[in-house]
């Protein structure tokens, strides 16, 4: 998507190094999201901001903390990387919570922790 | 609570023929609808959505979903499969006031020549 970019679309570290991805959008939407896709489990929702210093647990939130303190970037970061933390993360942005205001997917980063 | 289910990991068609992809649904109140499409190494593209104001849904590249209340589905369907059709595609419920999506764990479509 033209107004969602992710960095580093690749990275490959090691357990209990520190990891920060990045999103960053063009789009000044409000709402802003991290996911994680596995096989056979889709994707999860990790956090989320719903505004600048605002932000919120998903459902797979333990090991990962988030920062948004500008519109445009929201940081998600592994404090102690770990190998099950191996996944492509997601970043999605919408305008709002309604149904003419969907969520926008950024193309991922590969994260490979070994 | 909300869910979806998607039936089919893995949906293999011939190019031409009718596709047809599961999913259901659970929700306590009124769902909103969605179904995501992934190209290989690339985020999620909305492919369609599901407004109140109609059942039967279009989307693009020519899918549609129709909303079944009494079935609890939102079967994605397209009448003649493409090549370029192959991808795997999600399926995600919602609703008013929920900045959540809850997604199915995804359906990967092979297209054979």
């Amino acid at each position: 998507d033209a107004g969602i970019t992710q960095s580093p679309r690749h990275k490959v570290t090691e357990t209990g190094t520190p990891v920060t991805l990045r999103c960053h959008q063009t789009e000044n939407h409000r709402y802003m999201y991290w996911y994680r896709q596995d096989p056979g489990h889709g994707l999860r929702l990790i956090h989320y901001s719903y505004g600048v210093k605002d932000t919120d647990k998903g459902e797979v939130s333990d090991g990962y903390s988030v920062s948004r303190s500008k519109t445009e970037d929201f940081l998600l970061t592994l404090e102690s990387a770990t190998s099950s933390q191996t996944s492509v993360y997601f970043c999605a942005i919408s305008e709002g919570t309604g149904l003419n205001q969907p969520q926008h997917f950024g193309d991922g980063t590969r994260l490979s922790i070994l | 609570a909300q869910s979806v289910t998607q039936l089919g990991s893995h949906v293999s068609v011939s190019e031409g023929a009718l596709v047809l992809l599961r999913c259901n649904y659970s929700s306590s109140v009124p769902p909103y609808l969605f179904w995501y499409v992934q190209y290989p190494n690339q985020g999620l593209q909305l492919l369609l959505k599901y407004t109140s104001a109609a059942t039967l849904v279009k989307g693009i590249n020519g899918f549609e979903a129709e909303f079944k209340k009494s079935e609890t589905s939102f079967h994605l369907t397209k009448p003649s499969a493409h090549m370029s059709d192959a991808a795997e595609y999600f399926c995600a419920v919602s609703y008013f006031g929920n900045e959540k999506l809850t997604f199915g764990t995804g359906t990967r479509l092979t297209i054979i020549p």
